[in-house]
Formats: structure tokens, C-alpha cells, sequence
């Protein structure tokens, strides 16, 4: 079974503070991805990496940045928190085959992240 | 902008109803669509997924949904819902291999 996991899952950051979020998955998938889940607005995509170094911006990247540097494991980062970042925080990790790079997603379990 | 919609927020059914949620994408290229569920506390997981084929698409617990091209419709269905169906279900978009964009959700209750 593919397991992807993550390092918290309830966070509580005061705004300003530097925050990392970790995320590992075990099934030596090529792709991983960050989005955060936030009521009535479904899952969106901050960052998502393709290769070990390679990142590319999702839909809402401002304020949050991201570290690849294994193929398990993909950071994100907040560098400077503020509240309006306080959200749920979802990991993801799929495989390239066939050329198809956006496969069946398999999910970590998720930060619940406030900020105060 | 591409989007991908769900109609319904939430949807309560007694057991043993039957279940259609709605999914609606605005892409006009070739598409690879997803349902995903998340059960109360635990973490999202893959309900079943159509790349190309029959459009009709089984997935686990019963499930199924039909990919209609000319609606831009990918809507999930299940003759007959229990209770463990109690969940949030995402559909999911990736047009031509680029970009994958989830709708904002249906929440299910069903009431025992």
C-alpha cells in the first residue's frame, strides 16, 4: 500500500513564525503535490514537484514556498505565517506512467494548521 | 477560466435511496476525470477514475459514474446508499495532461 505521510496533524503557529510542513511518501513517486482544503472551496493546489529539485506553482502559491530535496520527501514552507493561511494542509504523491503525469493522486492525512 | 463544478453542497438521503452527484467541468480537450471520498477524520482516497473506454466507470463500495463528453459531465451514481457512505466526495479534472483541478465538493449524509 502507497502511505504518504505528514509530520503534524494539528498545527498551531502564531503569525510571523517560520512554519515547515513535511511530507513523505514511500512508494518512490515521481510527483507530489501541496494543496490546502478549505470549506465550499474544495482542494487547491500551491505547489506541486515533478522531480527531485523541480517545483512548479500551483493555483495560490503566494506566501508559501517548497523544498525538494529526496524523492520521498517534499516541504512546504511558510515563511512568514499569517492567518489568513490558517487551513487544513494536504499532501499528495502519484507515479508518472504512460506519460500520464497527473495519475491517481494518493493522499497524505493532513495539518490542520492555525494560525493565531 | 477551467473550472470544475459540483451543484450540490450537501446531500442527505435516508438508507437504501439512491445517489447522483453532479459534476460538471468547462475543459474542451481531452480529459482524464476522478472521484475522490473523504470519510469523517481520515484522509482523501480514490472512489474510481476514467481515462478513456467505456464511459461508464465502476469503482469501489458500489459506485459508479458515466462520462458524458457532450454535457462535460462526469456525475456519480449508487443505487442504493448506507450509512458508511457518510463522506465528502471530490470530483477531480486533468485536461490534457496539464494542471488538475478539484470541484469544491458534496458533503453526503445518510441517515440510518
Amino acid at each position: 500500500d502507497v502511505k504518504v505521510t505528514q509530520s503534524s496533524r494539528y498545527l498551531v503557529k502564531r503569525t510571523g513564525e517560520k512554519v515547515f510542513l513535511e511530507c513523505v511518501q514511500d512508494m518512490d513517486h515521481e510527483n507530489m503535490f501541496w494543496y490546502r482544503q478549505d470549506p465550499g472551496l474544495g482542494l487547491r493546489l500551491i505547489y506541486f514537484s515533478y522531480d527531485v529539485k523541480m517545483k512548479e506553482k500551483g493555483d495560490i502559491p503566494e506566501g508559501y514556498s517548497v523544498s525538494r530535496e529526496k524523492k520521498e520527501r517534499f516541504s512546504l514552507i511558510l515563511e512568514s505565517a499569517s492567518t489568513n493561511q490558517t487551513s487544513m494542509y494536504l499532501c499528495a504523491s502519484s507515479s508518472k506512467t504512460s506519460g500520464i503525469t497527473y495519475n491517481e493522486q494518493f493522499f497524505g492525512p493532513g495539518t490542520r494548521l492555525t494560525v493565531l | 477560466a477551467q473550472s470544475v463544478s459540483q451543484h450540490n453542497h450537501h446531500v442527505i438521503l435516508s438508507e437504501a435511496a439512491s445517489l447522483e452527484l453532479g459534476c460538471n467541468y468547462s475543459y474542451g480537450g481531452t480529459v482524464n476525470l476522478f472521484w475522490y471520498v473523504q470519510y469523517p477524520g481520515q484522509h482523501l482516497q480514490l472512489l474510481l477514475k476514467y481515462f478513456s473506454g467505456d464511459p461508464l466507470v465502476k469503482g469501489i463500495k458500489g459506485f459508479e459514474a458515466e462520462f458524458i463528453k457532450s454535457k462535460f459531465s462526469f456525475n456519480l451514481r449508487k443505487p442504493s446508499v448506507q450509512w458508511s457512505d457518510t463522506a465528502e466526495y471530490f470530483c477531480a479534472v486533468n485536461e490534457n495532461n496539464n494542471d488538475m483541478r478539484f470541484g469544491a465538493g458534496t458533503r453526503l449524509t445518510v441517515k440510518p
